[in-house]
């Protein structure tokens, strides 16, 4: 299975300000996911971030509000821009898994904004 | 776009017994993801199953597909407290490759 880190763990932001999460996996792996999780919900699929071209956004979310990079196939980032407390949730990415058929996350960031 | 439906949304077992909870998913499942969730934190994989008739075990919880209703079931036997937590069955929607997860299943383990 691969190890997922990611940073932060959480943090508390104003209103307005950005915040950029990381995702360290320990390996190479082709496709890294992006996903928000809003109290109380399940998990909604914020896009699929792509080495070495552009993130591929699911319906309801924008690059200017969520940028994301990958610069190598072991990590990625992602930022939430210009935040209000609706973008209050706990973050994660996830992997396809060095097995088949298998796709694993990280531990989530959660993100609170006053 | 596919929608997965869970259910129950929430239950209370006492420990020792057994339980199931179910996925149902408004299109045909090409695959279909069990995850565990601690509150607050990440998902654990479960088991994936892919095939019609599939099943599988991890310890003490079995997962079968039914590929016709476009059901999978998820089976937790001789329950302990270890097994409280969210469970979510997810599987390949619109993304690419990404996936569609059902609302999740709050399990409470009663001593």
């Amino acid at each position: 299975s691969a190890v997922i880190s990611q940073k932060p763990s959480r943090d508390i932001c104003q209103r307005g300000t950005s915040l950029t999460i990381q995702c360290q996996v320990d390996s190479q792996v082709t496709m890294m996911f992006w996903y928000r999780q809003q109290p109380g919900q399940s998990l909604t699929l914020i896009a699929t971030a792509n080495q070495g071209s552009e993130a591929t956004y699911e319906s309801g979310f924008v690059i200017d509000k969520f940028p994301i990079s990958r610069p190598n196939l072991t990590f990625s980032t992602l930022t939430v821009s210009n935040m209000s407390p609706e973008d209050s949730s706990i973050y994660l990415c996830s992997v396809d898994g060095l097995v088949a058929d298998t796709q694993y996350f990280g531990p989530g960031t959660r993100l609170t904004v006053l | 776009s596919q929608e997965l439906e869970q259910s129950p949304q929430s239950l209370i077992v006492q420990e020792g017994k057994n339980l199931t909870i179910n996925c149902t998913s408004s299109k045909t499942l090409y695959g279909l993801y069990w995850y565990k969730q601690k509150y607050g934190e990440g998902l654990i994989f479960l088991m994936m199953l892919q095939k019609g008739g599939e099943e599988k075990s991890h310890e003490k919880i079995t997962a079968k597909l039914d590929e016709k209703k476009q059901q999978s079931s998820l089976h937790i036997t001789a329950s302990q407290p270890s097994h409280a937590g969210i469970y979510l069955c997810g599987a390949y929607g619109g993304g690419a490759d990404g996936l569609t997860f059902g609302k999740g299943t709050h399990l409470i383990i009663q001593p």
